[in-house]
């Protein structure tokens, strides 16, 4: 079946402007994640979602950063004025959210570039 | 929440040797204890994982085993090739479906 997918692929961008990640993930996973990997750098949790749960956002780096989820569906990152130090790859993972199975399955990432 | 570290950070073997990799936690409530592997350029995946009424699993050259007293859990491959070059990330689970990932590993085979 289909995997995570994410869009764009890649996004660059001028400093200061904001931009708009996109996750879709497995059907029927009730649990969404984001994460940012820098270059060479481990995963640095940002978001969770929990099926209706108010969202885990202890990982948002700053305000500029905010995240959105539509149910069990789609759900969009967006960064506002960003910073050279927001390039990075983003990572969004789903994950059937039961106590059978906590396995993540992640997208193949949005590469963020900042000029 | 929990804290998570990775031992060695870099780890670089000859080809058909083992190569083990530590990770701490320090939540004694961790219940669920998987590594993920991510190659150059690609997304993480799961290779394996244990919960905690298990000591020890296996998977043809992988395992991995447990020691919830002293708070760690270790990622052991055998008869390593080439192809298990990659960055290794344990990511045990405390609560709900939140996993904490660690730093990671990086693995060299040397052929």
């Amino acid at each position: 079946g289909a995997g995570v997918s994410q869009s764009p692929s890649n996004k660059v961008t001028e400093k200061g402007k904001d931009v708009e990640l996109r996750c879709d993930p497995i059907s029927g996973h009730t649990a969404l994640y984001w994460y940012r990997q820098r270059l060479g750098q481990g995963l640095e949790f940002l978001i969770y979602f929990q099926g209706n749960s108010a969202p885990d956002k202890s990982g948002l780096p700053s305000d500029r950063f905010s995240a959105e989820r539509t149910g069990e569906s789609v759900s969009t990152l967006t960064i506002q004025r960003t910073q050279q130090e927001d390039s990075a790859v983003y990572l969004c993972a789903s994950s059937p959210g039961l106590p059978s199975s906590y396995e993540q399955y992640f997208g193949p990432g949005t590469r963020l570039t900042v000029t | 929440g929990e804290n998570v570290e990775q031992h060695p950070s870099t780890l670089s073997v000859q080809e058909g040797d083992s190569a083990v990799i530590k990770c701490t936690y320090s939540d004694s409530a961790s219940n669920y204890f998987p590594w993920y592997k991510q190659e150059l350029g690609k997304r993480p995946q799961l290779i394996i994982d244990i919960r905690s009424n298990v000591g020890e699993k296996k998977d043809q050259r992988i395992a991995v085993t447990l020691n919830k007293t002293a708070k760690h859990f270790s990622l052991h491959i055998t008869e390593t090739q080439p192809e298990d070059s990659a960055v290794y990330f344990c990511a045990p689970r405390a609560a709900g479906n939140k996993l904490t990932f660690g730093g990671g590993t990086r693995v060299l085979v040397k052929p």
